[in-house]
């Protein structure tokens, strides 16, 4: 079966860094999403990988390891507002998303 | 403002209803989906369009039905709502079907059925 494991609840600290993982296996492999939900609101693309290695953008940046089937979001400076879900999506290869259930990110001051 | 359009916002529905969730996009978009995301589980696709006149089941299609008459209109229908379709529905747009590109969601409708 296709599986996206990623933890269910992380806490951090204004001003930090936090690193969110997130694992996959799925028949095959088109690229890996992640995506921020605040609170009652719709999901919003953060970034895409397709190719090892890390992609930066802004306090935000995405690494994969297609051999290790990982990926792990960072959050550099962390703000109030980064309180949130992050959602991680794998393409397989018939170019349907799986879905993870999503990371809670708590900030606290 | 460019984007998805969700209609209702929020519904409370009686077991046995039809009822009909409106999403219209104006990005021009051939791909759109309705994804279903319930506490605890990943978004799960229902059903999908390449393109207009075509549609596609997804991962959890019973008890749902959609059509694509134009570009822009992609309506949910569930036929005889049931309380295990109480969940949030969101319905996105992307450029093409077969597409590494992002998802553009609409701001989603909350559906209770009792």
């Amino acid at each position: 079966g296709q599986n996206i494991d990623q933890p269910t609840e992380m806490t951090a600290t204004e001003g930090a860094i936090v690193q969110i993982n997130c694992t996959y296996q799925t028949s095959g492999f088109n690229g890996l999403f992640w995506y921020q939900q605040h609170a009652g609101e719709a999901p919003t693309f953060l970034s895409y990988n397709v190719l090892d290695g890390l992609e930066e953008k802004g306090r935000f940046s995405s690494f994969l390891s297609r051999s290790k089937g990982y990926s792990y979001l960072l959050l550099k400076e962390l703000q109030m507002k980064d309180s949130a879900s992050y959602l991680c999506a794998v393409t397989d290869s018939n170019y349907q998303l799986i879905w993870g259930a999503g990371t809670k990110l708590i900030i606290k001051p | 403002i460019a984007g998805i359009t969700q209609a209702p916002t929020s519904q409370i529905l009686a077991a046995g209803r039809r009822m009909t969730l409106r999403c219209t996009q104006d990005m021009r978009h051939n791909a759109m989906y309705w994804y279903r995301q319930d506490l605890g589980l990943g978004l799960r696709l229902i059903h999908y369009s390449n393109t207009a006149g075509t549609t596609g089941k997804g991962e959890v299609p019973d008890g749902y039905s959609v059509s694509r008459a134009n570009t822009d209109d992609f309506p949910l229908t569930l036929a005889s709502a049931v309380p295990s379709q109480t969940s949030v529905y969101f319905c996105a747009s992307s450029e093409a079907y077969s597409d590494t590109g992002e998802l553009f969601f609409g701001e989603g409708s909350r559906l209770t059925v009792l």
